[in-house]
This record gives structure tokens, sequence and C-alpha cells, in this order.
């Protein structure tokens, strides 16, 4: 399977407890982008990396929030003291920048559920 | 910034029916422009683009139409499935950096 690929699919938690997610995108892409979808809503952009540099940061993304792409493969999102606001879907999407239009590829999404 | 607008829903058809999903947009410059549909339980999947005026995007009967002029992008369909049943997200993207969505249009097909 060469998709965007996300881990876990589904994270039940406690309040207060750190969570974190993996996403696997497609192989040679070099953009990276999360993005937060709560019921019923588009999904909102979170940040997103170009390899390994996070190049934009949504003032969405919370102090308490954090990515990382270390070799500029997959990347981590992590959730410190989680909250029931952070219930949500967390998808991922990779596309690969070469100018113009870009095509982002999304994965399936970890669906988050803090009670 | 990017902004979307879409015709909520829910929009409920008659299989066979014609389907028209209403877009506007406001970006600066010339985005892209893209829909995407998302099923039950799954992430997004790229149902069609277009990237310059007046260029018309297409795929598997859903056809869209880039109109500069009026800052739209409306997504058509001649004669809905069942299968279609699923929520569409209308979305510039200006120079590549992110995809903006609007809410989402969810469409419902009856047998």
């Amino acid at each position: 399977d060469t998709g965007v690929s996300q881990n876990p699919r589904h994270k039940i938690t406690k309040r207060g407890q750190n969570v974190t997610f993996r996403c696997d995108p497609i192989s040679e892409h070099n953009r990276l982008y999360w993005y937060r979808q709560t019921l019923g809503q588009g999904p909102e952009f979170l940040t997103y990396f170009q390899n390994e540099a996070q190049l934009e940061k949504s003032r969405l993304l919370s102090d308490r929030f954090s990515a990382e792409r270390p070799k500029g493969s997959f990347s981590t999102l992590e959730i410190q003291r989680t909250e029931q606001g952070d219930s949500a879907m967390y998808l991922c999407a990779s596309s690969q920048r070469t100018g113009g239009s870009t095509e982002a590829f999304f994965g399936q999404g970890t669906r988050l559920t803090v009670v | 910034g990017d902004s979307v607008t879409q015709m909520e829903g829910p929009v409920t058809l008659s299989e066979e029916a014609f389907l028209t999903i209403n877009c506007t947009y406001t970006a600066t410059g010339y985005p892209s422009l893209f829909w995407y549909v998302q099923y039950p339980g799954e992430g997004l999947q790229l149902l069609l683009k277009a990237t310059k005026a007046d260029d018309k995007g297409s795929n598997k009967g859903f056809e869209a139409t880039y109109r500069k002029e009026t800052t739209s992008f409306h997504l058509e369909k001649g004669s809905v499935q069942v299968s279609d049943s699923a929520v569409y997200f209308c979305a510039p993207n200006n120079a590549g950096n992110m995809l903006t969505f609007g809410g989402g249009t969810r469409l419902m097909v009856k047998p």
C-alpha cells in the first residue's frame, strides 16, 4: 500500500493524558500536512512541513500541540494534557511540491476521543 | 486568508437525479481549486481539480469549471447514484501551501 498511513485509527484517552499520533506519507512526497476535523465540519489546517522543516503553524495549534518530522519522512503529532475539546479526527496529508498545483493525498485519519 | 462558502446540506436526491453543489471562494492570486469527497468514517479523497480559469475538472461523472469572474467552482453530476452519498468539500489551494476547506455538503441519494 503506497498511500498515506496513519496510526492509530482510533484513540480513547482520559483528560489530562498525553497522546501521540503517527503519519507515514507517500514516499518521495516532500510536504506533509496535519488537519483537524470535528464532527460536521470541514478539516482545519494545523501545520505543515516541507521535508523536515515546519514551515507554517495555525493559531489552532496551541502550546499543548507539537509536531515533528525528524528525517523528512514520517511525522508525529503530540497533544499534551488532553482536553475534551481536543476530541476530533486528526488527518494527515502529503504532497509533492514541484511548483504550481499540488495535489494532496489524505490518510484515513486518527479519531481521538477524550473522556 | 482564503475562505470557502458551500451550500448547506444535506442535499437529498433520488437516484439518477441531477446534482449541483455550489461553491464560491475568496483567495488572493490565482489558486488551484479542488473538490474532495469523504465517505463515512474515511479520510478525504480527491475527486477533481482545476488549476486555471475556465479549466474543467472531471472524474467519475462529476464536473466543475473554474470560474474566475464569479470566483466559483460548482460541482455537477448528471445522474447520481446511491454510492455517491458522501460529504463533498470544495477547497482552494494557494501556492500549494495548504488547502482551505468549506464546511462540506452532505449528499444523500435515495434509491
